[in-house]
């Protein structure tokens, strides 16, 4: 069955980066795109991009461009986003997701940004 | 960026009754490009709906989606207690896909 299974919770302070990562399995990777989307405590969702793990060709929300890198290794079917520079209000749980309309979920990863 | 206006905020329904829930974009989504998604508290979201209309895979025939341009509607017909949850709406016509805010369906 698909799965994606994500890298555990990380506390940050502001200015510090983060790195998260997303191991799939059950399908090919390659063949499917590799979506970000946050939420922050009580809030909404807000999507952070997407990237292609048959290429790499990538597509990021404006607002974090500059700040945020999709990247993927299909040796290890891995997906992984990089936020940059963090701030408080990047305080959320992390989730990665197959496909552009995402349809399994990874479980998602708190990061929280204190001094 | 397209802006997702969904309403209302909260409903209030019991378990059989008939649930609509609205979703407004500010500009049309290109090719009727909107998702539904359901939340539970501590899980990730759940894809009910895509194209607007095409239901995903496994989920209950009572979640319908419906509309097109700038007026989406998500209806479940009969609720179920399981289905008391949050719901959010996505654009994926126009990058950034942006998300509504989220329609929360209570027991009344």
């Amino acid at each position: 069955q698909v799965q994606l299974v994500q890298s555990g919770a990380e506390v940050k302070k502001p200015g510090a980066s983060v790195k998260v990562s997303c191991k799939a399995s059950g399908y090919t990777f390659s063949s499917y795109d590799i979506t970000w989307v946050r939420q922050a405590p009580g809030q909404g969702l807000e999507w952070l991009g997407w990237i292609s793990a048959y290429n790499g060709h990538t597509n990021y929300a404006q607002n974090l461009q500059g700040r945020v890198t999709l990247t993927t290794d299909t040796s290890t079917s891995t997906a992984y986003m990089e936020l940059r520079n963090l701030k408080s209000d990047d305080t959320a749980v992390y989730y990665c997701a197959r496909k552009v309309v995402p349809d399994h979920w990874g479980q998602g990863t708190l990061v929280t940004v204190s001094s | 960026e397209i802006v997702l206006t969904q309403s209302p905020g909260t409903l209030s329904l019991s378990p059989g009754e008939r649930a609509t829930l609205s979703c407004r974009a500010s500009q049309s989504v290109t090719i009727n490009y909107l998702a539904w998604y359901q939340q539970k508290p501590g899980q990730a979201p759940r894809l009910l709906i895509y194209g607007a209309s095409s239901r995903a895979t496994g989920i209950p025939d009572r979640f319908s989606g419906s509309g097109s341009g700038t007026d989406f509607t998500l209806t479940i017909s009969r609720l179920e207690p399981e289905d008391f949850a949050v719901y959010y709406c996505q654009q994926y016509g126009a990058s950034p896909y942006t998300f509504g805010l989220g329609t929360k369906l209570e027991i009344k």
